[in-house]
């Protein structure tokens, strides 16, 4: 069984630049969440995928977006970035079924923007 | 909303002690509970999980944690800590869609 994998490891870019990440959901699972953390800080919640669809959504603007393809794949991306988007971003995914919240996280990606 | 309080940012233990990291909750009902660890530029792993069946969760590498309604609280402990066990411990509670994470307790390990 494969695990959450997420890519690039690192990333560094230029203030207003965009930025693409990757993450492959764990084998059988059908949902995606995309979580912000900053340095020292506990995970916040960005946003959920469940069969392409937005699920859910924490409380961050429109330039942060996501996709899910049909493989439960997803991809965060975020535009005209700031230099407080700098943070390590992990992807979790999870199988939504009545009463099961357990997720799996990938090692994240860490963005810099300098 | 659901959401859990982690009352120590850091928590410091010899090898060979128990380990005590504290959470308290809030929730109108009982939640689903869990904990997971970070370890230093490492994703975050599941330790254990409360969904309402017993009380007295037993995760992996010794760790266990009791669910308290009468006290809100959902404590993680462990007999005996390992130099292994340094790391970043997170207290967590779904709340619709997301998951509400704790700050976070460190855990430091002297030998």
């Amino acid at each position: 069984e494969t695990g959450v994998t997420q890519s690039p490891t690192h990333l560094i870019k230029t203030r207003g630049q965009q930025v693409t990440l990757r993450c492959s959901s764990q084998s059988g699972h059908n949902t995606v969440s995309w979580y912000q953390q900053a340095l020292g800080q506990g995970p916040q919640f960005i946003f959920q995928y469940y069969r392409e669809e937005e699920n859910g959504r924490g409380n961050f603007p429109p330039r942060f977006s996501g996709l899910q393809f049909p493989n439960y794949s997803s991809e965060l991306n975020v535009n005209a970035l700031e230099l407080d988007d700098s943070a390590l971003y992990l992807c979790a995914s999870s199988i939504t079924t009545g009463g099961s919240y357990e997720q799996y996280f990938g090692p994240g990606t860490r963005l810099t923007v300098t | 909303a659901q959401s859990v309080t982690q009352l120590d940012s850091h928590v410091s233990v010899s090898e060979g002690t128990p380990v005590l990291l504290r959470c308290n909750y809030s929730s109108s009902y009982s939640p689903s509970l869990f904990w997971y660890v970070q370890h230093p530029n490492k994703g975050l792993q599941l330790l254990l999980k409360y969904t309402s069946a017993a009380t007295l969760v037993k995760g992996i590498n010794g760790f266990e944690a009791e669910f308290k309604k009468s006290e809100t609280s959902f404590h993680l402990t462990k007999p005996s800590a390992h130099m292994s066990d340094a790391a970043e411990y997170f207290c967590v509670v779904p709340n619709n869609n997301d998951m509400r994470f704790g700050a976070g307790t460190r855990l430091t390990v002297k030998p």
